[in-house]
């Protein structure tokens, strides 16, 4: 079966610090990637998509991600966070353009 | 601007009610769907309409009932049937093509 994996449920960094939050899912020939960060009480918002072309995709506040095909990961990254990124972020994938799995959540923790 | 509202916000009810959740859209899209959300769960699909007077189960149907009389409108009911309705309750539309969600800001449904 499809599946999408976050190998960290939760991810504590300092603030000012780089952070990296680790997505996997199973390999496929067609596949949509996705992260999405989640304030407390709040719906998902979009940060960033690859859907095909670079690599390399920037979202917002920020962000950015790496597709790699040959790892079936999609890893989210940021160089310098901010007390203000603490959240939920989850990474989703769509198979052949088929309904969006989603991994459990990571909880990014920042402290001054 | 276009969006989700979910109504109401914060809900509270006693065992043995039912209770019915509002997802509005006027983004034009024709797929919706509900989510729940559960601490550590991450999101698990209850229902989807991928087009007016037509709807199919998630992997959590049970103890749920949808309607999709119009494009804009999703209403989820969570019956007395549903064992453990506390959670998060998250509506989404799809923009078609690639997969991707936009969610409303959720419902948190809390049984006395």
């Amino acid at each position: 079966a499809q599946s999408v994996t976050q190998l960290d449920s939760q991810v504590p960094v300092f603030e000012e610090a780089p952070v990296e939050l680790r997505c996997n899912y199973s390999s496929s020939v067609s596949v949509y990637l996705f992260w999405y960060v989640q304030y407390p009480n709040q719906g998902l918002q979009l940060l960033l998509k690859y859907l095909s072309g670079s690599t390399l995709v920037k979202g917002i506040n920020g962000f950015e991600a790496e597709f790699n095909k040959s790892q079936t990961s999609f890893h989210l990254r940021k160089p310098s966070v901010h007390i203000s990124d603490t959240a939920e972020y989850f990474c989703a994938v769509s198979y052949n353009t088929d309904k969006l799995i989603f991994g459990t959540g990571t909880r990014l923790q920042v402290f001054p | 601007d276009g969006g989700i509202t979910q109504s109401p916000k914060y809900l509270f009810r006693k065992e043995g009610q039912n209770v019915t959740l509002s997802c509005e859209q006027n983004l034009n899209h024709d797929a919706m769907y509900w989510y729940r959300q559960d601490p550590g769960q991450g999101l698990r699909l209850i229902y989807y309409s991928q087009i007016v007077n037509d709807f199919q189960k998630g992997d959590i149907a049970e103890g749920y009932s949808v309607s999709r009389e119009k494009k804009e409108s999703f209403p989820l009911t969570v019956t007395s049937a549903q064992k453990n309705p506390t959670a998060f309750y998250l509506c989404a539309s799809d923009a078609g093509g690639t997969g991707e969600l936009f969610f409303g800001e959720g419902s948190r449904l809390t049984v006395l």
